[in-house]
């Protein structure tokens, strides 16, 4: 069964600056994906970034960028230039197939992210 | 395009008693899902629906029936409510393709005294 670990239950950032959520995952897997979603106080689930496993090049969507270490199974999400709005819970999840045809996530416990003015 | 929609967004119940969340998606999705999230804790699956007419357990299922009604709509319900399923419940979507994105719809949140 696959594991995900983010050992940062809350942090803080001040605007403007950078910040880096941690997460970690277990699998025996060689082909699989990972994301990162945020869930602000609306508790709707948002999708920040994808990567897939088999790239090596790192994913980057505007602020958000990971840093994807497959050998060390870490998968890191860096917030450039924070901003208010940022402020949310963040989970990394972990994809595999699941039977036939769906493909289940697996999600770690969530980093709650504060962003100060 | 709603995208995922569930209903009701709150609810509360008493012990033992039984209710049906109910969830629709209108992108044509093939798969379905319904997960749990509890405080403290990430999202977990309880059944997922890989196409219209089939159902299959995830991580959490004891306690709760499924039904694909069509392709669009995916139900959970809860025959007889217990207060460790208090919870916010989340119905998923996605298509079949392996980078699929799953799409969730806005929660309902389930507390039973």
């Amino acid at each position: 069964a696959q594991t995900v670990t983010q050992s940062q239950p809350e942090m803080s950032v001040q605007e403007a600056e950078t910040v880096t959520l941690s997460c970690t995952y277990d699998t025996s897997e060689s082909n699989y994906y990972l994301f990162w979603y945020k869930q602000p106080p609306s508790r709707q689930m948002i999708l920040v970034i994808r990567q897939e496993a088999y790239k090596q090049q790192n994913a980057t969507e505007n602020r958000f960028s990971v840093n994807f270490q497959k050998a060390a199974k870490s998968f890191s999400l860096k917030i450039s230039d924070s901003q208010l709005g940022d402020t949310a819970m963040y989970f990394c999840a972990f994809m595999n197939r699941w039977g036939a045809g769906s493909y289940q996530l697996t999600f770690g416990k969530g980093t709650k992210l504060s962003v100060i003015p | 395009n709603a995208g995922v929609t569930q209903t009701p967004k709150f609810q509360v119940l008493k012990t033992g008693q039984s209710m049906t969340l109910q969830c629709a998606q209108d992108m044509n999705h093939n798969s379905m899902y319904w997960y749990r999230q509890d405080p403290g804790m990430g999202l977990r699956l309880i059944y997922y629906s890989a196409s219209e007419g089939t159902t299959d357990k995830g991580e959490v299922p004891n306690g709760y029936n499924v039904s694909r009604l069509n392709k669009r709509e995916f139900s959970l319900r809860l025959e007889s409510a217990a207060p460790s399923q208090t919870s916010v419940y989340f119905c998923a979507s996605s298509e079949n393709r392996e980078v699929g994105e799953q799409f969730f719809g806005p929660g309902t949140r389930l507390t039973v005294l």
